[in-house]
């Protein structure tokens, strides 16, 4: 079945400094999306990438679909104290209404 | 945030007890998904549903069954519970309509304990 990997699995960083997790299918994915959960609460949807090489900004926020549709990564530029948390990617087809999701990466940042 | 609700938020309960988790829903999404959340592993899909009595198995649906007799109620059982089974379940719903792809949206959660 499709698999869905995440790197790193923690990264812990200096206020100020930028974060990158990556994401990684073994099959072509037709979308992908992103989600956050902080400590003790519920994923949240970011964003939803669909076409090859697409890339999205929110604030400091950059995400990236890759060309093959098979790799993803999200981009953290100069991180806060409120980026803290796990990120998670998922990816879907768009028939079978299902996602599979990577283990995450949790972030954390010292002031 | 969208309107799901999950009930209880906590239960603790016995090996070999039958437990019921309720999702709800007031948003009419067409899509419901149980998911289990256990340290190391991410989120791990249960079961889903596709529309009223439409069910499919996720990764991890051994013991455990769903039932979906309306549209904005999805139940999730436990017919004997192991403390295996101890874990946090997160109901979540989705359009899946052409534009809206595989964006789900997550309830609060349930913690529970299996002793």
């Amino acid at each position: 079945g499709q698999q869905v990997m995440q790197i790193p699995q923690y990264q812990h960083v200096q206020e100020g400094e930028d974060f990158t997790t990556y994401c990684n299918s073994s099959t072509t994915l037709s979308n992908i999306q992103w989600y956050k959960q902080r400590p003790g609460g519920h994923p949240v949807f970011l964003i939803q990438l669909v076409k090859s090489g697409e890339v999205k900004k929110q604030k400091r926020l950059t995400f990236q679909f890759g060309e093959a549709k098979k790799n993803s990564s999200l981009h953290i530029t100069a991180t806060q104290t409120t980026d803290v948390g796990t990120y998670f990617c998922a990816g879907g087809n768009t028939n079978a209404g299902k996602s599979t999701f990577g283990d995450g990466t949790t972030l954390t940042v010292k002031p | 945030d969208a309107g799901i609700t999950q009930s209880p938020r906590h239960k603790v309960t016995e090996t070999g007890t039958p437990v019921t988790l309720r999702c709800h829903q007031t948003e009419n999404h067409r899509y419901m998904y149980w998911y289990r959340q256990d340290p190391g592993h991410g989120l791990r899909l249960i079961h889903y549903s596709y529309g009223v009595k439409d069910t499919d198995k996720g990764e991890v649906s051994d013991g455990y069954s769903v039932s979906r007799s309306k549209t904005e109620d999805f139940l999730l059982t436990l017919e004997s519970a192991t403390s295996s089974q101890t874990s946090v379940y997160f109901c979540a719903i989705s359009a899946l309509g052409l534009d809206s792809y595989n964006e789900q949206f997550f309830g609060p959660g349930t913690r529970l304990t299996v002793l």
